[in-house]
């Protein structure tokens, strides 16, 4: 049983550059998640999915977010135009969907971005 | 909406002495608690997790937590720790059967040394 992986571990980018990362997580699980963790603070939430459904967009996640998970399994999150405020640790996270009597959410490694 | 309040931001403590991390959270709602460990540069491991049931509930590496419902509390223990439990944790909630966001508190710096 493999765990949540995400590429790229680390990425460095100058301001204004679009960057996407990749997060596979563990296979059984249809519930996906992305949280944002700054320097010194615990992650904050940004979105969901169940399968390749989005149910659900923090209003962190600005319009130069975007999300998907067009096949109900990886899903990628793309910044556009990154400003320096996005430099963070991206973190994914997956679970089994409610009714399933799971509500354990299991973390990636995450992804830390650097914004020049 | 919940909230997660984690008063200390940093505990220092000797080897083998005993350590309680504290947590208190806000909610209208029924919640699920869970404790999360982060070792520097890595994602979150969960630690324990409380869902229903008995109120004390052990998790990995001889941790163990109680859910205090009328104290909204579920304060982390370990009776002796060690050099590698030197770590951030965070405590975080989830609404009952929805499987849905966790709200984390800002977490606490356990220093542990000799």
């Amino acid at each position: 049983d493999t765990g949540v992986s995400q590429d790229p571990r680390h990425k460095i980018t100058k301001r204004g550059q679009n960057v996407t990362f990749r997060c596979d997580p563990i296979s059984e699980h249809n519930r996906l998640y992305w949280y944002r963790q700054t320097l010194g603070q615990g992650p904050e939430f940004l979105t969901y999915f169940q399968n390749e459904a989005q149910l659900e967009k923090s209003r962190l996640l600005s319009d130069r977010f975007s999300a998907e998970r067009p096949k109900g399994s990886f899903s990628t999150l793309e910044i556009q135009r990154t400003e320096q405020g996005d430099s963070a640790m991206y973190l994914c996270a997956s679970s089994l969907a409610v009714g399933q009597g799971q509500d354990t959410q299991y973390f990636g490694p995450g992804t830390r971005l650097t914004v020049l | 909406a919940q909230s997660v309040t984690q008063l200390d931001s940093q505990v220092p403590v000797f080897e083998e002495a005993p350590v309680e991390l504290r947590c208190n959270y806000s909610s209208s709602v029924s919640v699920y608690l869970f404790w999360y460990v982060q070792y520097p540069n890595q994602g979150l491991q969960l630690l324990l997790k409380y869902l229903s049931g008995s109120t004390l509930v052990k998790g990995i590496n001889g941790f163990e937590a109680e859910f205090n419902k009328s104290q909204t509390s579920f304060h982390l223990r370990k009776p002796s720790v060690h050099i590698s439990d030197t770590a951030e944790y965070f405590c975080a909630v989830t609404r009952t059967g929805t499987a849905s966001k966790l709200t984390f508190g800002t977490g606490t710096r356990l220093q542990v040394t000799l």
